[in-house]
């Protein structure tokens, strides 16, 4: 199957900082990407859609203001957490795909102090 | 709403027996049904992806059946190994060529050798 990497795999950041995660589709393009967050012995919720050259879509409750989303490239999408808060620390995924299946990035989690 | 359900949320099984997992969905215009399982700290690894017009998948001593008509979809898994202790995420992927896929809450498997 198709490579998603995500950047860093794990980072700790002092609270009111903020953090940058990248997901990069290795081996083929995506126009769509989508970034989703993972609270410890939880399941995934999708929080936005990247869409290449355009804006994000935001999922009900999400804060477009603090986490944002940039696919600059059909290849990479990144995901900032501005002026993260310790109730940001969580795990966050990315995927990418075609019509027909998404692929999942390694994941990043993230902690903030 | 999108809802996407899996009982049971855990599950102890003795090593050799066969088992099911259930997931459960509120809305039938599902895409796809994919199912995920996920090490402890660690991303997803897609195990079977189920399209709207098929009604099973199989992969080694894994199968997966989707019903749409009654928002069901189990995935079996035969012989059961400690090596499949795991989190298993269901997920319905809604959208068409989008693919946005909504997460089961996840069932916590643990084999005991």
């Amino acid at each position: 199957g198709a490579v998603v990497s995500q950047h860093p795999s794990w980072v700790i950041c002092k609270s009111g900082t903020s953090v940058k995660i990248e997901c990069r589709s290795l081996d083929f393009q995506a126009t769509t990407m989508f970034w989703y967050r993972q609270f410890p012995k939880q399941s995934l919720m999708l929080m936005a859609t990247s869409n290449e050259g355009s804006k994000a879509t935001y999922e009900q409750g999400v804060e477009k203001d603090k986490f944002l989303i940039n696919h600059a490239s059909l290849t990479l999408s990144t995901l900032t957490v501005t002026s993260a808060h310790p109730e940001d620390s969580s795990f966050y995924i990315c995927s990418g795909g075609g019509a027909y299946e998404q692929y999942f990035g390694p994941g990043t989690r993230l902690t903030v102090t | 709403k999108q809802e996407v359900t899996q009982i049971p949320a855990a599950l102890s099984v003795p090593e050799g027996e066969n088992l099911v997992l259930n997931c459960s969905f509120t809305d039938s215009a599902i895409y796809n049904l994919q199912w995920f399982r996920q090490d402890p700290g660690k991303g997803l690894t897609s195990l079977l992806l189920i399209q709207s017009s098929q009604r099973e998948q199989t992969s080694g001593r894994l199968n997966a059946s989707l019903d749409k008509s009654s928002g069901r979809s189990t995935l079996y898994i035969a012989a059961s190994q400690p090596g499949d202790s795991a989190t298993y995420l269901c997920a319905g992927v809604y959208g068409g060529a989008t693919n946005k896929l909504i997460f089961g809450t996840g069932t916590l498997l643990a084999v005991q050798p």
